[in-house]
């Protein structure tokens, strides 16, 4: 069954630098989503891509934070500066169509702590 | 009113009983639902989908109460696998984000 993959499944950094996250989400997948998860809270959407474009984005998505699909297959995180409350489980997400009723498949989770 | 609402829990059963869910959102706009289900520090899981009054997939039914904007999931004849939490979701009106309740805490128990 295909499935979304991400990479690294762990990343330890300093306040202040940048990490980049990288998600691979089922190959025939069209819409493409990022959402955080701070230990303990719930899970918390960040941004939605079609198209090469942002569709939709939260408040938590400011500045320090951009997206990107730089070829066919990867979609990357990346947050600029990094801070501590920036310590969360990140999950990348796909789904093929983008209404409402489409189910999105998550993947794995890249766990961030900032230090 | 929270966008998604939900009894945090936990619940503690045992093995064979049923358990039921209860969910709340504020968007009375909204068409459809899911139920996902997430094990500890692991990704959500699509569990069911909610788009009419209900669905039913073999010991799980989950019902949806446009009226009071209401959803349920009810879980027949616990397993010792069940045990997770469950999260209910709602898109926002586009479709191009998922809303998430904090999520309702499952402990199944032999």
């Amino acid at each position: 069954e295909p499935e979304v993959t991400q990479t690294p499944s762990h990343q330890v950094t300093q306040m202040g630098q940048e990490v980049i996250l990288r998600c691979v989400p089922i190959s025939n997948h069209l819409y493409f989503y990022w959402y955080r998860q701070i230990l303990g809270q719930k899970v918390e959407f960040l941004v939605s891509f079609y198209n090469n474009e942002i569709s939709e984005k939260s408040e938590i998505f400011d500045d320090q934070f951009s997206v990107e699909r730089p070829d066919g297959s990867n979609f990357t995180l990346k947050i600029r500066s990094t801070k501590l409350e920036d310590s969360a489980m990140y999950f990348c997400a796909s789904s093929w169509g983008g209404g409402p009723e489409e189910t999105q498949y998550f993947g794995p989770g890249t766990r961030l702590l900032v230090l | 009113r929270k966008e998604v609402e939900q009894d945090p829990g936990p619940f503690n059963v045992p093995e064979g009983a049923t358990v039921a869910f209860n969910c709340t959102y504020s968007n009375s706009a909204s068409q459809s639902f899911f139920w996902y289900r997430q094990d500890c520090r692991k990704e959500p899981k699509l569990l069911m989908s909610v788009y009419s009054s209900g669905n039913e997939d073999g010991r799980f039914t989950a019902q949806l109460n446009r009226a009071s904007q209401y959803i349920s999931l009810l879980i027949r004849d616990s397993k010792l696998s069940d045990s997770a939490t469950y999260l209910c979701v709602a898109p926002n009106q586009a479709g191009t984000a998922l809303i998430f309740g904090k999520g309702t805490t499952l402990s199944v128990s032999s």
